[in-house]
């Protein structure tokens, strides 16, 4: 009954390829987002959609291109990888995006080799 | 440009004491304060929030105080327990404004708790 989950739970590549990690939530929430938590260990937003809409692209390299397919659905898509993106990516939804707590999936490592 | 900032990477309590985990901010557009805990290989996980109208919440043996005018705010915890050992993330956004659901974190403190 996990309520966001990724998959992978790891992923080791090679600089220049293309990769995507899914994420789902049976939480029935309206809002999904991606985190990256980089070697300094900050948690920082780099996506939120709301019913499907794109809400806030963070400054994030086009090579990054989220994908929701659904409200249960928000894929992260990741072209010609680098050194640079190897960090753990976090899914997480909530309902709304006001004062609504999120709820976090457990993390894709992704390391760029 | 951290605009939220938890200085202390890390704190070891004895069990049964109190923990006192402190954060700060510095955009004054911030109006709604949570904090998160992590356990290893599993993401956060919301433990109580805070809106700026309010001074303290308070959620069991959890309790976070604001000082708007510090812009400083702090997590207790009473009596600690060795199970409340994990990463403790402050995270805090602007709810009126356009940054919809998003969070800025702090890096998180690392607590330690011996029995």
């Amino acid at each position: 009954d996990t309520a966001v989950s990724q998959t992978p739970k790891y992923l080791v590549t090679q600089m220049g390829n293309d990769k995507s990690i899914k994420c789902e939530q049976n939480l029935g929430h309206d809002t999904m987002y991606w985190y990256k938590q980089d070697s300094k260990k900050f948690l920082k937003i780099m996506f939120s959609y709301n019913n499907k809409e794109l809400i806030i692209n963070e400054t994030v390299p086009n090579r990054f291109s989220p994908k929701s397919p659904d409200k249960a659905h928000l894929n992260l898509h990741i072209n010609s990888l680098e050194l640079g993106d190897s960090a753990v990516y976090f899914c997480a939804s909530s309902q709304g995006g006001g004062s609504a707590p999120l709820h976090f999936g457990n993390g894709t490592r992704l390391t760029v080799t | 440009d951290q605009q939220v900032k938890q200085n202390s990477p890390s704190l070891s309590v004895q069990e049964g004491r109190i923990s006192i985990l402190n954060c700060d901010y510095t955009n004054s557009m911030f109006d709604y304060f949570l904090w998160y805990k992590k356990y290893p290989a599993e993401g956060p996980t919301f433990l109580i929030s805070i809106s700026s109208i309010k001074d303290k919440n308070e959620d069991g043996r959890f309790t976070v105080f604001l000082n708007k005018s510090a812009k400083h705010l702090s997590l207790h915890i009473v009596p600690s327990q060795p199970g409340d050992s994990a990463v403790y993330f402050c995270a805090a956004s602007a709810i009126g404004g356009t940054s919809y659901g998003k969070l800025t974190f702090g890096q998180g403190t690392i607590l330690t708790v011996h029995p």
